[in-house]
């Protein structure tokens, strides 16, 4: 089944103690992108990449690394986690470049919803 | 730096009405991406358009690049097409997305 997986679902952890979110894909996709979704500000874009080892930072990359080593995961890093990370995050991919001409659509994962005491 | 309205922000309907959610944003972009977010968090992905018209089912996603807008329409609206529809604009020249803030919309039986 085609699919976007995120790991955890749901963490607590505490200030300063660094996490990783992981992604993964089997769809053999080019795009990947990190969002964090919060009440009254929807989503916001972390991070992207559009292929393996090419990444760029989309709109709120503070606080956050990502990499891209092999193509079927993404993982995002946030070395010292601060309480303004609580939030619920998703991950999405896609087959190519979103404005590459061909407009793919994304798939999106299920969402990890962290908070951060 | 492009900013993206939604409206409106909520909506009820009955079910059977025809349902148009609006989308404008502020600076020429690439391509216009619809999302319906589920009661329960799930996101899908239902149209990237550059220009035109793309249908599919009872969803139709229009943009106008002159003025800045797009628009969702849902006919024959049924209780299940309740959710969080979401408007994103792709920036020229990169892969990065501006989100509108979304429009609930509610069907009632």
């Amino acid at each position: 089944e085609a699919q976007v997986t995120q790991n955890p679902r749901y963490l607590i952890t505490v200030t300063g103690k660094k996490l990783t979110v992981t992604c993964s894909q089997n769809m053999n996709h080019e795009y990947m992108s990190w969002y964090r979704q919060d009440p009254g500000l929807g989503l916001r874009q972390i991070y992207y990449s559009m292929n393996v080892e090419v990444t760029d930072k989309g709109d709120v990359p503070e606080g956050y690394k990502v990499s891209r080593k092999e193509k079927r995961n993404f993982p995002l890093i946030l070395e010292s986690p601060s309480p303004n990370q609580t939030s619920l995050y998703f991950c999405a991919s896609s087959l190519s470049p979103l404005g590459q001409g061909v407009t793919y659509e994304q798939y999106f994962g299920p969402g990890t919803r962290l908070t951060v005491t | 730096k492009n900013e993206v309205e939604q409206s409106p922000q909520n909506l009820t309907a009955q079910e059977g009405e025809f349902i148009t959610i609006n989308c404008s944003y502020s600076v020429g972009i690439s391509a216009l991406h619809w999302l319906q977010q589920h009661p329960g968090g799930g996101i899908v992905s239902l149209f990237m358009l550059s220009s035109g018209k793309k249908k599919h089912g009872r969803l139709i996603a229009t943009i106008n690049i002159q003025e800045k807008h797009s628009s969702l329409h849902i006919t024959a609206s049924h209780p299940r097409d309740s959710a969080v529809y979401i408007c994103a604009s792709l920036n020229f020249g990169n892969e990065k997305l501006t989100f509108g803030t979304g429009t609930r919309l509610t069907i009632i039986p």
